[in-house]
């Protein structure tokens, strides 16, 4: 079945060390999203793709930086992880001038 | 940026009656509005979305309504059953022919069905 595929689903790191999340498409989809969740809130947009152009939200930090090698796979870096930075990592596709969004499972990140 | 705000953020209906829940935004751009329910640990789940050229749709128990001009819009879901229990987001975002910006989150209604 074509899908949104996220991993880990749960992924612990230590405060300050580097960690990546990833994110797969089979559905062949141009625009790819990466979305921040906290307990008890929305998702929030961090940025996005249109093929290979990254577009960052105003207010993402620098810390977050994402990287998308070719059409089925992207990939969410988080440089220095804080303690705030635990949350629900959700990615998404859209098909060209579509306008539904598919959600992945999303990757659940603990900093200790 | 756009703006979404969202009323109520807790909603406790009986069974069988029906639950309302309001979205307002603030970028006339935006054209398509999505409603999202999302169960404990799980991902948004679309329920119903409307674009901005049509002023309501339904499906089934579950229907939106968009009012342009006051740049509202409206969840209605009728006969409500203990499955409707879940936190139900609404959202915006602007669609062009290379596809759809991000969206853009309400805070979330926790709909609560009493038996």
């Amino acid at each position: 079945d074509a899908m949104v595929i996220q991993n880990p689903r749960y992924q612990v790191t230590q405060f300050g060390k580097p960690v990546t999340l990833s994110c797969s498409q089979t559905l062949n989809h141009n625009v790819m999203y990466w979305y921040q969740q906290k307990s008890s809130q929305a998702p929030k947009l961090l940025f996005h793709y249109y093929d290979k152009d990254f577009n960052n939200e105003a207010d993402t930090p620098d810390n977050f930086q994402s990287r998308r090698p070719n059409t089925s796979f992207c990939f969410l870096d988080i440089r220095s992880p804080g303690l705030g930075d635990a949350a629900m990592y959700l990615c998404a596709t859209s098909g060209y001038s579509q306008e539904t969004q598919y959600f992945g499972p999303g990757t659940r990140l603990l900093v200790l | 940026g756009e703006n979404v705000e969202q009323h109520p953020s807790t909603l406790s209906v009986q069974e069988g009656d029906s639950a309302v829940i309001k979205c307002t935004y603030s970028d006339s751009a935006s054209n398509y509005f999505p409603w999202y329910k999302q169960e404990l640990g799980k991902r948004p789940q679309l329920i119903i979305d409307i674009r901005s050229n049509v002023g309501e749709k339904k499906d089934q128990r579950i229907a939106v309504t968009l009012n342009k001009t006051a740049k509202h819009f409206s969840l209605h879901i009728t006969e409500t059953q203990p499955e409707d229990s879940a936190v139900y987001f609404c959202a915006a975002s602007i669609v062009s022919g290379g596809g759809a910006d991000g969206l853009t989150f309400g805070k979330g209604t926790h709909l609560i069905i009493q038996p």
